[in-house]
């Protein structure tokens, strides 16, 4: 009965291919969050959405883009794949932006490039 | 840089004692929130605090958000090894838009 669900939740990808990696919710929330985790780093933004075809950039953003087309897909690709994008991948999803609002977060994707 | 520290970043400790983590900026939190996080899963929302000051209590878990909006802390009473996991800090700034920034987190390790 997951919310939201992250595919695959692990992929080995070679250096320069593109890949997608999928977020899908069932809560009908606005917000979708798209972070990468790294040890030493914590959780950091790569793209978020505040509703259907409306994205910005976070604060790693190089090199990665983001789509949502419904409301319930947030899909992310990574360009031209890099070792340094290997890293755990997590999508969030959020009803609103107000400070009493949490987030729900997904499994994650383990992603390595090779 | 990170906008939020946390302490310790690693924690080991015997089932029954008691520990504290603390998230600490320089920057004022609209909000701050703590999460956990298991191995192989994403980070789960245990708490949100809002007002200077505010403390509330989770069975075991008792959260703090200090006076000027800056820090909080994480303590926990008699921990249990079902404690063990990744302890992240989370906060809203006035200028973040609504949206988190994370600390790195703290690794809590309770053993029997």
């Amino acid at each position: 009965d997951a919310g939201i669900t992250q595919s695959p939740r692990h992929k080995v990808t070679e250096t320069g291919t593109p890949v997608t990696l999928r977020c899908h919710q069932t809560e009908n929330h606005r917000y979708m969050y798209w972070y990468r985790q790294d040890p030493g780093h914590g959780l950091r933004l790569i793209h978020y959405s505040y509703g259907v075809k409306d994205t910005d950039k976070g604060e790693v953003s190089d090199g990665y883009s983001v789509s949502r087309s419904k409301t319930e897909d947030f899909l992310l690709t990574l360009e031209s794949a890099t070792s340094s994008q290997t890293s755990v991948y997590f999508c969030a999803i959020s009803e609103a932006q107000g400070r009493a609002y949490g987030y729900t977060f997904g499994s994650g994707t383990r992603l390595t490039v090779v | 840089t990170q906008l939020l520290e946390q302490s310790p970043q690693f924690l080991s400790i015997q089932e029954g004692e008691n520990l504290t983590v603390y998230c600490n900026s320089s920057s004022v939190f609209s909000s701050l929130q703590w999460y956990r996080q298991e191995p192989g899963e994403g980070p789960v929302l245990l708490v949100t605090v809002v007002t200077g000051g505010e403390v509330k209590k989770l069975k075991r878990l008792t959260f703090q958000f200090g006076d000027a909006r800056k820090d909080s802390s994480l303590h926990i009473t008699a921990a249990q090894p079902g404690d063990t996991g990744l302890y992240l800090c989370a906060g809203r700034t006035t200028d973040s838009w609504g949206k988190l920034q994370f600390g790195a987190g703290t690794q809590v390790v309770v053993t029997p």
